[in-house]
């Protein structure tokens, strides 16, 4: 079975410090693919970025940047100069072919980014 | 309307009526999800549509019954509610299998906070 775990439950910063959310993962799977999505108090998941197991790459976009480490099997967040509005829950989530056509996903159970002034 | 909508956002009921959640995605997507978000709980799949027809039920209890008339509609019938089902229901969709085979990101909808007396 598939397993994603966010070890941080809730992490408290002041703004402009960054700031580094976890995510480890376990599958069977040979390929696969991972999600971070972020969820602000109005409730929607908001897709931030998806990479494949095959490109270890690791991506940045403006503050945000992500890290792929496939040998320990994780895929972590970094925040630069964070700001009150990144203030949400984050979600990582690993994506699963469960048969068929048939693909889902597995969500961590969230870390929650209080960013202060 | 744009993305994917969610009526009503907000719903109280007793745990004798019959109430539908409804959801509508404007993205030409042609898989559609129901999760179950409780406090403390990771992100719960409940039901998964491809092209209209059901492909996942994720051992939902038979007081939640969803119907998909059609690849932009979902509805989420519930019936005879227990107050642990109080929780926020969100739907999603996402495009079938291209560039990424299948492992394609899911949009949100705000939710339905569902609270049940």
């Amino acid at each position: 079975a598939q397993k994603v775990t966010q070890a941080q439950t809730e992490i408290s910063v002041v703004e402009k410090e960054d700031v580094t959310l976890d995510c480890v993962y376990e599958t069977r799977d040979t390929t696969y693919y991972l999600f971070w999505y972020k969820q602000p108090p109005s409730g929607e998941l908001v897709f931030l970025i998806r990479r494949n197991s095959f490109d270890e790459q690791n991506e940045i976009s403006g503050r945000y940047s992500w890290n792929f480490q496939k040998s320990t099997s994780s895929f972590n967040f970094t925040i630069t100069a964070s700001q009150v509005v990144d203030s949400a829950v984050y979600f990582c989530a690993l994506s699963e072919y469960s048969g068929g056509s048939n693909y889902k996903l597995t969500f961590g159970k969230g870390t929650l980014l209080t960013v202060n002034p | 309307e744009t993305g994917v909508t969610q009526t009503p956002r907000h719903l109280v009921m007793g745990m004798t009526n019959k109430k539908s959640l409804k959801c509508e995605q404007h993205l030409g997507h042609n898989a559609m999800y129901w999760y179950k978000q409780s406090a403390k709980k990771p992100l719960e799949l409940m039901f998964v549509y491809n092209f209209k027809e059901q492909t996942e039920n994720n051992s939902v209890p038979s007081r939640f019954s969803p119907e998909c008339p059609n690849s932009s509609h979902l509805f989420l019938h519930l019936h005879t509610l227990q107050p642990e089902d109080s929780a926020l229901y969100l739907c999603a969709s996402s495009q079938g299998p291209g560039s990424a085979g299948g492992h394609n990101e899911q949009f949100f909808g705000p939710g339905t906070r569902l609270t049940v007396l």
